[in-house]
């Protein structure tokens, strides 16, 4: 079945630092690519998506370029903030005969925490 | 506006209860799903409604697991007979259409903690 893998964490990192968090998936068709993220005591939001190759999606300074090649879709920001800590969750949806099906496969997600 | 809403945001149980968990998505909202999120993992589907229909119940566990959405709008998941194993947090998501070429995003609500003694 469809799946995701994401970076072991959790990510520490220094404010201004470049971050990557790295993210693969397994899946047959044509699926879309998401980053979630969840701030302390709140609730999933997305924070970009990608729905074909070679699409970059983009958020608040986060990218991420859907790679079929390498079956991946690696979140980058050239420089975190501390209000960047927080839980990223990457996730795949399947595309079926030009229509979205909008079950999430959700990775196992990763911790990220910034310091000043 | 308002939010996917969930109730109650936490909930402690005895083995072999019955638990029944609210979801309220947003107004106007056509898609409901269900997703289950263990410690340190990430959320895994459950079910999902279009309207009043039950769509896609391939993720629920077992025959103790049922949800319902009858008019369309509010869902209510329920487990009977609750184990220690069913602990997690529940979270449900709602969508303006699933089906379309273009992605409808989901928006979670905060969540329902079990915990089931």
């Amino acid at each position: 079945g469809d799946s995701v893998t994401q970076m072991e964490g959790p990510v520490t990192l220094s404010e201004e630092a470049f971050l990557t968090i790295n993210c693969t998936y397994t899946a047959t068709g044509y699926p879309s690519l998401f980053w979630y993220v969840q701030y302390p005591g709140e609730g999933l939001q997305l924070l970009l998506k990608a729905t074909k190759a070679d699409d970059k999606g983009s958020n608040k300074g986060f990218e991420a370029t859907y790679r079929k090649e390498t079956t991946s879709f690696h979140l980058e920001k050239g420089s975190v903030q501390v209000s960047d800590s927080a839980v990223y969750f990457c996730a795949l949806t399947k595309n079926a005969g030009g229509t979205s099906y909008g079950k999430l496969t959700f990775g196992q997600g990763t911790i990220l925490t910034v310091h000043p | 506006g308002a939010g996917v809403s969930q109730s109650p945001r936490y909930k402690v149980t005895k083995r072999g209860q019955d638990v029944a968990l609210r979801c309220d998505p947003i107004s106007g909202h056509v898609s409901l799903y269900w997703y289950r999120q263990a410690l340190g993992q990430g959320p895994e589907f459950l079910t999902y409604f279009n309207y009043e229909a039950q769509q896609d119940k391939s993720g629920l566990p077992n025959d103790r697991f049922s949800a319902e959405r009858p008019e369309g709008s509010i869902s209510t998941l329920t487990i009977q007979r609750t184990e220690q194993r069913d602990s997690a947090m529940y979270r449900c998501a709602s969508s303006r259409v699933t089906g379309r070429r273009d992605y409808n995003e989901q928006f979670f609500g905060p969540g329902t903690r079990l915990t089931v003694l």
